[in-house]
């Protein structure tokens, strides 16, 4: 079964940090561009990075402002998305996808809350 | 970037039709047939109905389609179905190796 799992969610205090990570298993994971989506409560759906195939081509929201880092480990079939200077408006669930103009495959989501 | 423009609401009676429309500018939606479209039921991940402006994945019913003219695409659902009744979301390639939504729009069966 096709399946992404993100882990790492909780809450944290603003200027905090946090990693989130993403399982893959049942496809070719390293075939596959990658993304993170995020979710604010009761809002919409907004692009947050993606990363190709081989790591070579990372991009972010202009939104994040360089607070963000995505990466990947294929020989581990694992997303990582480390989240620093936590502001409250990065409180959201936050969605790995697989696909590049269109993601096909999603995770359940882990929640994240920065608050004092 | 600037979110697509969505209509918060739509509604239909069961076997209806309801067209969803999702407008944006010549530099996302009318300069790239990277329309997408997403289904999200309450407390649910998004679930990928339209790619490409008008291609169906594997799974999803011929009931749903797509379109675009200029700077607006749209997604048709026909045939109102109870199970139709979530929350659709337009993305569009934004240029500049960005990825842009919409604001979402409830979508009622009456």
């Amino acid at each position: 079964e096709v399946q992404l799992v993100e882990s790492g969610g909780g809450l944290v205090k603003p200027g905090g940090s946090l990693r989130l990570s993403c399982a893959a298993s049942g496809f070719t994971f390293s075939a596959y561009s990658m993304n993170w989506v995020r979710q604010a409560p009761g809002k919409g759906l907004e692009w947050v990075s993606s990363i190709s195939r081989d790591s070579n081509y990372i991009y972010y929201a202009d939104s994040l402002k360089g607070r963000f880092t995505f990466s990947r480990d294929n020989a581990k079939n694992s997303l990582y998305l480390q989240m620093n200077s936590l502001r409250a408006e990065d409180t959201a669930v936050y969605f790995c996808a697989r696909g590049s103009d269109a993601f096909d495959v999603w995770g359940q989501g882990t929640m994240v809350t920065v608050s004092s | 970037q600037s979110a697509l423009t969505q209509p918060p609401s739509a509604s239909g009676s069961p076997g209806q039709s309801v067209t969803i429309s999702c407008t944006g500018s010549s530099s996302d939606v009318g300069g790239y047939n990277y329309v997408s479209w997403y289904q999200q039921h309450p407390g649910k991940a998004p679930k990928l109905m339209i790619y490409e402006v008008t291609k169906r994945p594997s799974g999803v019913p011929d009931r749903f389609s797509g379109s675009k003219s200029g700077n607006t695409a749209s997604l048709t659902v026909s045939g109102l179905q109870a199970e139709d009744e979530a929350d659709y979301y337009c993305s569009s390639y934004g240029g500049r190796n960005n990825l842009v939504f919409g604001g979402g729009t409830k979508l009622t069966v009456l």
